[in-house]
């Protein structure tokens, strides 16, 4: 089955400074790959998802690219606000069998003031 | 619309007791999923079900934990005898069928303590 590995698993940056988090995953068949940011003791909240026909994607101060050929997909935060602290995880979709999002295993963003 | 809902959002549970919690889904989702949540770790996949059916359930523990959706109401996950290990965040998500990929709307999560 999918495995996705993600990294760092925690970050700290300061504020305006921009934030990568990669993640990798096993499964060439996977070919959606969304992102979701829960914040402490809330649910996860979709910010930004990517399918396999495109390479990059991008929303205001988030962007998604996505290498298929390596397999991995990474998640760019710029002029990074105190209000992007959360959690961050990645995941990716298989259109055969059952749909189910596999997750990595988290980054934990912190902006410093 | 008012989202994923579930019920309980807290419930406290003895060692041996039994747990059940809710999930209704968004209006016109027909799919719903169950993802667990341990302090501090990732979310990790336990079912997927449509109406009256479970389409994958390789996430669930092999005993003490079921789940259902059935035709009229709420989907329910149903952890029997429970133990401390399953105290944790339980979220339900629910997506429509979108072929080549399901976007999740994640629900506020159930959180099981066990004593």
């Amino acid at each position: 089955g999918e495995n996705v590995e993600q990294h760092p698993s925690t970050l700290s940056v300061q504020e305006g400074d921009s934030a990568v988090i990669k993640c990798t995953y096993s499964d060439s068949a996977s070919n959606y790959f969304p992102w979701y940011k829960q914040e402490l003791g809330k649910r996860p909240q979709l910010i930004i998802d990517i399918r396999s026909n495109v390479g990059e994607k991008k929303d205001q101060r988030i962007a998604v690219t996505l290498n298929k050929t390596a397999k991995h997909f990474s998640l760019h935060i710029t002029e990074t606000q105190p209000e992007d602290s959360a959690v961050y995880f990645c995941a990716a979709s298989n259109p055969q069998g059952a749909q189910k999002l596999v997750f990595g295993q988290g980054t934990r963003l912190t902006i410093n003031p | 619309n008012a989202g994923v809902m579930q019920n309980p959002r807290h419930l406290v549970r003895r060692r041996g007791q039994e747990a059940r919690l809710r999930c209704s889904p968004m209006k016109g989702h027909s799919h719903v999923y169950w993802y667990r949540q341990l302090p501090e770790e990732g979310l990790k996949f336990m079912v997927y079900l449509q109406k009256e059916n479970i389409i994958d359930e390789s996430g669930m523990p092999k005993e003490r934990f079921s789940a259902e959706f059935p035709k009229e109401g709420p989907s329910i996950l149903r952890i029997q005898q429970v133990v401390r290990g399953d105290s944790a965040a339980y979220f339900c998500a629910s997506s429509p069928w979108v072929s080549g990929a399901n976007v999740l709307t994640f629900g506020a999560g159930s959180r099981l303590t066990v004593l």
